[in-house]
């Protein structure tokens, strides 16, 4: 089992380019969920997908966008990337409230 | 808005030392997790916690959960190198779970 999965590792864009974020489970998990971390702020839920074809805002949605693809898939897609999404962010997926979280993306923005 | 904090923020001892760091919430708890995530790794769940006054155990880790449910406790026996980290408390919440902003720990050897 791969667990969950995260393409790409590390990701350096140009402000207002855009790019998705991929995740996969093997897990047979029906949540999944986006994270992003930043330094001294933990971890900080961006959007959720409960079972597929569900889809809901966390604590901090503005600038993105998810598509549950499949049970498996969930992206993240930043339209117009901006200096401040500059962060780490984690993928995970989830059977109740036990969460299993993907290696990360570093994304920079300049 | 519920506020986590954790303590200390930053932690840094010597192999073979006890440690205790701490997460306390404005607000009760739903239920407690505790994470622990190496550098460059997602975050791994060490524990839930569930019921006020609760103790769990895990090799050299003790986990408290006070009686009240909104504060807890990771205490750490003879670290070791291996326990570096960023230790991490979450509240399970209604549907998702809220971090703490964590505590960083080295263990010098």
């Amino acid at each position: 089992n791969a667990g969950v999965t995260q393409t790409p590792k590390f990701q350096v864009l140009k402000t207002g380019q855009s790019m998705t974020l991929q995740c996969a489970q093997d897990m047979n998990h029906n949540s999944m969920y986006w994270y992003r971390q930043d330094p001294g702020m933990g971890l900080r839920l961006i959007y959720y997908s409960a079972s597929e074809g569900t889809t809901d805002k966390g604590e901090v949605p503005n600038g993105y966008n998810v598509s549950r693809l499949n049970k498996r898939e969930f992206s993240l897609r930043l339209e117009s990337a901006a200096p401040s999404q500059t962060s780490v962010y984690f993928c995970a997926s989830g059977l109740d409230y036990e969460q299993y979280f993907g290696p990360g993306t570093r994304l920079t923005v300049t | 808005t519920q506020l986590l904090e954790q303590s200390p923020q930053f932690l840094s001892i010597q192999e073979g030392e006890n440690l205790t760091v701490y997460c306390n919430s404005s607000s009760v708890f739903s239920s407690l997790q505790w994470y622990r995530q190496e550098p460059g790794e997602g975050p791994v769940l060490l524990v839930t916690v569930v019921t006020g006054g609760e103790v769990k155990k895990l090799k050299r880790l003790t986990f408290q959960f006070g009686d009240a449910r909104k504060d807890s406790s990771l205490h750490i026996t003879a670290a070791q190198p291996g326990d570096t980290g960023l230790y991490l408390c979450a509240d399970t919440g209604a549907n998702n779970l809220f971090f703490g902003t964590g505590t960083r720990l080295t263990v010098i050897p």
